[in-house]
């Protein structure tokens, strides 16, 4: 089955230093990356939606200056939490959309703590 | 404001009885709704979906119901394992089957089935 493959699984990190995250599709081309947070106790929130080769589409409320993502190929796409800061510390998770039919695969999650 | 509502933040099951978790939905655009299971620090993990067109979609032990004039679904689990204990998350989308649409979750039941 399609697997998507995210590091790290957790890092800790200073408040003013900046943090990537990578995702990336091991066996599928993966046309559609969607960044989602979560707090506790809370749903999945969707911060983003990146197709490859353009320009990310940001949720409203979601600081795109903050949170850079890149989807430079169909295999990977990238998470940059930028001049992070305690507020920032999330579980972040990464889902793919192939065209292998219609289904979503997530990454293992990323547990981001800001110090 | 949240399109996907899991009001039952939490349920408890004896082992070989039933569970039966809940989703109501506002937005009737909604054509397309999964349940994934979530484990604590991972990803969540696909485990089944129903098209509107259905009211019924059934895989082995899990069943999910969907009531359309009602905007309601729910997911059957029988017979109840302890091994089912996690959160189970609802999610929908209203891009009409397309690999290429996001999805909108509800906050999730944490299900708990003991021995």
């Amino acid at each position: 089955g399609a697997v998507v493959s995210q590091h790290p699984s957790r890092v800790i990190c200073k408040s003013g230093t900046s943090v990537k995250i990578e995702c990336r599709s091991l066996d599928f081309q993966a046309t559609t990356m969607f960044w989602y947070r979560q707090f506790p106790k809370q749903s999945l929130m969707l911060m983003a939606t990146s197709n490859e080769g353009s320009k990310a589409t940001y949720e409203q409320g979601v600081e795109k200056d903050k949170f850079l993502i890149n989807h430079a190929s169909l295999t990977l796409s990238t998470l940059t939490v930028t001049s992070a800061h305690p507020e920032d510390s999330s579980f972040y998770i990464c889902s793919a959309s192939s065209q292998l039919g219609y289904g979503y695969t997530f990454g293992s999650g990323t547990r981001l703590t800001v110090v | 404001d949240q399109q996907v509502k899991q009001n039952s933040p939490s349920l408890s099951v004896q082992e070989g009885r039933i569970s039966i978790l809940n989703c109501d939905y506002t937005n009737s655009m909604f054509d397309y709704f999964l349940w994934y299971k979530k484990y604590p620090a991972e990803g969540p993990t696909f485990l089944i979906s129903i098209s509107s067109i259905k009211d019924k979609n059934e895989d082995g032990r899990f069943t999910v119901f969907l009531n359309k004039s009602a905007k309601h679904l729910s997911l059957h689990i029988v017979p109840s394992q302890p091994g089912d204990s996690a959160v189970y998350f609802c999610a929908a989308s209203d891009d009409r089957g397309s690999t290429l649409g996001r999805l909108y979750f509800g906050r999730g039941t944490q299900l708990t089935v003991w021995p």
